[in-house]
């Protein structure tokens, strides 16, 4: 069975700022995908960033991106930039591509806080 | 807005009692999946229907049940309730990424 990991129950940021949020994962599979979920204090889960493994470019969006260690099992988070709104929990997933279930396995989450 | 909707937002109930939860999901999507966000137990996998079957079983227990109907809607039955199924309760439905409704807050007195 997979497992995904965050290691950082609690980071925090300066307004404008760059953080990085870690996340591993552990998986016998070659070909999966993983995901970036933000939840802000309404508890909507947002997708933040998708990254396929078998693409070996980082996947970016706006001031999101990942560093994706396909190797290592590693999938990182990186804000720039930081604003307010992005306070939030965030979550790492990870999804098979070729489990028939295709369910998502989370990580335990890591809370993001800024300070203006 | 993802596209998925979920009813009701909130649920409060007694224990011992059976609730029932709702999602429609996106249009075009034949996947549904169910989710429990616990304090304890975090975000964990219920269940999943394909197109009106069920394609895979998580951590669900037996007091609880789901389908899928022919419009794609699904329902999540939760029957002989406990304290700690106290939890939010998400709905999402999938192509390659799975968005997720708003959520449905169960609070068990």
């Amino acid at each position: 069975a997979q497992t995904v990991t965050q290691s950082q129950p609690e980071m925090s940021v300066q307004e404008a700022e760059t953080v990085t949020l870690s996340c591993t994962y552990d998986t016998s599979e070659s070909d999966y995908y993983l995901f970036w979920y933000k939840q802000p204090p309404s508890r909507q889960m947002i997708l933040v960033i998708r990254q396929e493994a078998y693409k070996q470019q980082n996947a970016t969006e706006n001031r999101f991106s990942v560093n994706f260690q396909k190797a290592a099992k590693s999938f990182s988070l990186k804000i720039s930039d930081s604003q307010l709104g992005d306070a939030a929990m965030y979550f790492c997933a990870y999804r098979s591509h070729v489990n028939a279930g295709n369910m998502l396995t989370f990580g335990g989450g890591t809370r993001l806080m800024v300070k203006p | 807005d993802s596209g998925v909707t979920q009813t009701p937002k909130h649920l409060i109930t007694a224990t011992g009692q059976r609730v029932t939860l709702r999602c429609s999901p996106r249009s075009g999507d034949l996947s549904v999946y169910w989710y429990q966000q616990s304090l304890d137990q975090g975000l964990q996998f219920l269940i999943q229907y394909y197109n009106g079957e069920e394609r895979a079983k998580g951590n669900i227990l037996e007091r609880f049940s789901a389908q899928q109907f022919p419009d794609l809607h699904s329902e999540l039955n939760l029957s002989s309730l406990e304290l700690g199924d106290s939890a939010l309760y998400f709905c999402a439905s999938s192509g390659k990424t799975q968005y997720f409704g708003p959520g449905t807050r169960l609070l068990v007195l």
